[in-house]
């Protein structure tokens, strides 16, 4: 059964600063996605990571994928308060056609 | 576009009471899944159709049932809502394009059991 597992739980940091935030995943995956949620919003996709070693950068974001090691990374450069929001991974398996969450980073950028 | 609706954006039911959540997308996809959001706790999956006519289980099914009579329709009934299915509920829809699916995301139902 896939699981998906993301730490930490909640961040808080100061701006900029740097952090990273984790995703495991447990069995082999097709394919790995970042989303970010505002309160009371629904999801916005920011990264599809698709090969063992893919890298995708926008902004003050970077996602990084490990296929082998079965993590994916969301690197946070230099924070700002805009940044602040709950991310989300998710792993999708063609022979599945489910995408399967990790519980969420809920990031909280302190001036 | 409009691309996926969800309707009602609120609601309040009783204990044992029931209501169907309609969720509608106009993209053609193929793929169409419910899920729900509870605190700390991420998104899970209930159920999912892989194309009309055709539903399956996702991680938490129990208590929950869905049908896909057409294609761009996905319903998610509860039959005697309990107060553990307080919850918001997102339904999404995906497409398969350039080796990856393109979820789209729908703006969720907000539910409480009482």
């Amino acid at each position: 059964e896939l699981k998906v597992e993301q730490n930490p739980l909640f961040l808080s940091m100061q701006e900029g600063k740097n952090y990273t935030i984790y995703c495991n995943y447990s069995t082999t995956s097709d394919r790995l996605y970042w989303y970010r949620q505002d309160p009371g919003k629904s999801l916005e996709s920011l990264f599809v990571l698709l090969s063992n070693g893919a890298v995708k950068q926008e902004g003050r974001l970077m996602a990084s994928l490990d296929t082998k090691a079965r993590l994916s990374t969301l690197h946070i450069t230099a924070a700002v308060h805009d940044l602040s929001a709950t991310y989300f991974c998710a792993v999708d398996m063609d022979s599945s056609y489910k995408l399967i969450f990790g519980s969420g980073t809920r990031l909280l950028v302190r001036p | 576009n409009a691309g996926v609706t969800q309707t009602p954006k609120f609601r309040v039911l009783k204990t044992g009471q029931s209501m169907t959540l309609l969720c509608a997308q106009d993209m053609n996809h193929e793929y169409m899944y419910w899920y729900r959001q509870d605190p700390g706790m991420g998104l899970r999956l209930i159920h999912y159709s892989v194309g009309e006519g055709t539903t399956a289980k996702g991680e938490v099914p129990d208590g929950y049932n869905v049908s896909r009579l057409k294609k761009q329709n996905f319903l998610l009934g509860l039959e005697s809502a309990a107060p553990s299915q307080t919850s918001v509920y997102f339904c999404a829809s995906s497409y398969l394009t350039g080796g990856a699916y393109g979820y789209t995301f729908g703006s969720g139902t907000r539910l409480t059991v009482v």
